[in-house]
C-alpha cells in the first residue's frame, strides 16, 4: 500500500524546536520530490516547502513565512523525510502534511494523515 | 506571490444539483491548476489536475475549466458524499498558493 506517515508533532513553546518526520512506504521514494503542507487550525491550507530528488540535487524552496527558520531534508535509503523547524512562533500552529509530488504532472498525489504542531506563548 | 481567490468561501446544495466554484488568480497561470477534496479530519485528496483533467478513479460528475486566471470546478449532480472543502491550487510558480477554500454544504 502506497502511504505516508508523519510523526513528530506536539506542543512546543514559542521559540523552540521541533523536528517532523514522514516516512513512505509502498513507492519508490527516492523517485519522487516531496513537499509539506500546513493547515492551522479550522483555515485553509498553505505551502511549506519542497525537496527535490537526486537528479536534481534535493533542492529545495520554502515559503516566505518559514524562510530561515525551517530546514527539509531527506533519507533516500530510510524513506524519510524530514521537516526541521526553529524559533517556532504561535502562529505555526497547525497540521502538518507531507505530500508526494507526482513524477508525471506537478500535483499532491499522495498525502499523510498529517501531524499536529501546538506552539504555545 | 500569485494569490488565488476562491468562491464563494461556503455554499449550502441538495442532493443531485449542480455546484460551480470559481477560482481566480492574480495572475496568468495558463493551466498550471489543481483542485483538490478535503473531507473533515482527513487529508486533502487530488481530483482534477491541469484545470481539467480528471484524476484517476475520480468519479466523472467533477470537472473543472478555465485557464489564464479564471477557471470553474463543477459538481454536475451533488452526491451526498461530496460534502467536503474544495480548494484550488495553482503550481505555476513558487510559492505555491492555495486558494481559500469552498466548504460545500448540503
Amino acid at each position: 500500500e502506497v502511504q505516508l506517515v508523519e510523526s513528530g508533532g506536539g506542543l512546543v513553546q514559542s521559540g523552540g524546536s521541533l523536528r517532523l518526520s514522514c516516512t513512505a512506504s509502498g513507492f519508490i521514494f527516492s523517485d519522487h520530490y516531496m513537499d509539506w503542507v500546513r493547515q492551522a487550525p479550522g483555515k485553509g491550507l498553505e505551502w511549506v516547502g519542497r525537496i527535490r530528488n537526486k537528479p536534481n540535487s534535493y533542492t529545495t524552496e520554502v515559503a516566505a513565512s518559514v524562510k530561515g527558520r525551517i530546514t527539509i531534508s531527506r533519507d533516500d535509503s530510510k524513506n524519510s523525510l524530514y521537516l526541521q523547524m526553529n524559533s517556532l512562533k504561535t502562529e505555526d500552529t497547525a497540521v502538518y502534511y507531507c505530500a508526494r509530488v507526482s513524477t508525471r504532472i506537478d500535483v499532491f498525489d499522495i498525502w499523510g494523515q498529517g501531524t499536529m504542531v501546538t506552539v504555545s506563548s | 506571490d500569485i494569490q488565488m481567490t476562491q468562491s464563494p468561501s461556503s455554499l449550502s446544495a441538495s442532493v443531485g444539483a449542480r455546484v460551480t466554484i470559481t477560482c481566480q488568480a492574480s495572475q496568468g497561470i495558463t493551466n498550471y491548476l489543481n483542485w483538490y477534496q478535503q473531507k473533515p479530519g482527513k487529508a486533502p485528496k487530488l481530483l482534477i489536475y491541469d484545470a481539467s483533467n480528471l484524476e484517476t478513479g475520480v468519479p466523472s460528475r467533477f470537472s473543472g475549466s478555465g485557464s489564464g486566471t479564471d477557471f470553474i470546478f463543477t459538481i454536475s449532480s451533488l452526491q451526498p458524499e461530496d460534502i467536503a472543502t474544495y480548494y484550488c491550487q495553482q503550481h505555476k510558480n513558487f510559492p505555491l498558493t492555495f486558494g481559500g477554500g469552498t466548504k460545500l454544504e448540503i
